[in-house]
């Protein structure tokens, strides 16, 4: 099946820093999804973006197909911002959204 | 809309215990599916349905696991009997059919966290 990988694992900011987090797949998609996990446990879609580049507020991505890749900006981080980033793909003919292992982020302030 | 609605939040039970996790879609979403996330292997398709009917199981991980989808509304993934290996969080998401950019976007449930003593 389709490899999703996320870089890097892990990462610690000062509050008011920017930063990129990178999801790397294996394979053509029809569906690409960034999704944030807060430390209560909760999934919310961040981004829809399966091409192109898309901005919301201090959040934007960029996805490049052809590349088999996407990137996930954030300024001006927040303690706020803390949680889990996942990366979800989708298969081209599939259904089924794979997920990466995601970015550990936490901003102290 | 409520969005994605699960329950329990929280199941603390012992080996061997039945378990049944239940989960609401929103309104209109024709695609159900239920994820396990565990530290190990992090977030996993167990299965999905479409119009109520299983399309995609490979993912349960063996015959203790069964899912259920007996209308639009509802549905359940029931263990049993259950083992400690089982501990996760189990996570039910939908989503509607259609071209519309919505069509695409999983919605999330808050997630069932288990705990098999």
């Amino acid at each position: 099946g389709i490899q999703v990988e996320q870089s890097p694992p892990d990462l610690i900011l000062q509050e008011g820093a920017n930063s990129t987090l990178r999801c790397n797949f294996s394979d053509s998609v029809n569906n690409l999804q960034w999704f944030h996990q807060n430390p209560w446990g909760q999934l919310i879609n961040l981004f829809y973006i399966p091409s192109g580049t898309k901005q919301n507020g201090r959040l934007s991505a960029t996805t490049v197909a052809t590349e088999r890749y996407s990137l996930l900006y954030i300024s001006s981080s927040q303690t706020t911002d803390s949680g889990v980033y996942f990366c979800a793909v989708r298969n081209t003919g599939f259904q089924k959204l794979v997920f990466g292992t995601g970015t550990r982020l936490l901003v102290s302030p | 809309d409520a969005g994605v609605i699960q329950s329990p939040r929280h199941e603390v039970t012992e080996m061997g215990q039945e378990v049944t996790l239940r989960c609401k879609p929103i309104s209109g979403h024709d695609y159900l599916f239920w994820y396990r996330q565990t530290m190990m292997r992090g977030l996993e398709l167990l299965i999905y349905f479409n119009n109520n009917v299983p399309i995609d199981d490979s993912g349960m991980p063996e015959d203790r696991f069964s899912a259920k989808m007996p209308n639009a509304s509802f549905s359940t993934l029931k263990i049993q009997p259950s083992e400690p290996r089982d501990s996760a969080v189990y996570f039910c998401a939908s989503r509607p059919t259609g071209r519309s950019i919505g069509a695409n976007v999983l919605t999330f449930g808050a997630g069932s966290r288990l705990t098999v003593l």
